[in-house]
């Protein structure tokens, strides 16, 4: 089945620098990648997400690349800021029939230092 | 919409006790999903629901049971609790399960078995 490794587990970085937190996976057939916020105490929240007929994805300061053929994705936080310390969790769909389900990755517990 | 809801919210438990985690969603999603959260272990799934009438094991399924209600309720069962069973359970829900399908998470039940 599908795995996802997650790295770093613990991310700290000065207000305003970038931040980069990297997945693999190992199943060459999921084909969705979402990536959770989820703040101490509160549910994951869907920040961004991307498909595999896709190489890169922006909102805003946030932007989520996939490099297929690796079979690897990136979440980029630019101009990080104190609201920005959370948990993140990326995670990829596995392919069975039509149900999707999410396999998740262990989280990085990133914190902006102000 | 209140969308994703979980009751109760915190929950404590003897050994051997049993208990139903209850899940309701307002978004008219056919799929639904409980996940449990551990200390870097990330999110797991126990089982999930593709559409009401259906129900299926997921990565850790040991000691847990389901009912889709309908097609707005998912419930989970713990019939006799044991301590590895402490953790914290999501509920979710998606509108169809396909493998591109986004999931919404509920605000979590913190369960202590003692």
């Amino acid at each position: 089945g599908e795995n996802v490794e997650q790295h770093p587990s613990t991310l700290s970085v000065q207000e305003g620098d970038s931040a980069v937190i990297k997945c693999t996976y190992s199943d060459s057939a999921s084909n969705y990648f979402p990536w959770y916020k989820q703040e101490l105490g509160k549910r994951p929240q869907l920040i961004i997400d991307i498909r595999s007929n896709v190489g890169e994805k922006k909102d805003q300061r946030i932007a989520v690349t996939l490099n297929k053929t690796a079979k690897h994705f990136s979440l980029h936080i630019t101009e990080t800021q104190p609201e920005d310390s959370a948990v993140y969790f990326c995670a990829a769909s596995t392919v069975g029939g039509s149900q999707g389900n999410l396999i998740f990755g262990k989280g990085t517990k990133l914190s902006v230092k102000p | 919409n209140a969308g994703v809801t979980q009751t109760p919210k915190f929950q404590v438990l003897k050994t051997g006790q049993s208990m139903t985690l209850q899940c309701a969603q307002d978004m008219n999603h056919n799929s639904m999903y409980w996940y449990r959260q551990d200390p870097g272990m990330g999110l797991r799934l126990i089982y999930y629901s593709a559409s009401e009438g259906t129900t299926d094991k997921g990565e850790v399924p040991n000691g847990y049971n389901v009912s889709r209600l309908n097609k707005r309720e998912f419930s989970l069962r713990l019939e006799s609790a044991a301590p590895s069973q402490t953790s914290v359970y999501f509920c979710a829900s998606s509108a169809q399960g396909g493998s591109s399908d986004t999931q919404y998470f509920g605000p979590g039940t913190r369960l202590t078995v003692l």
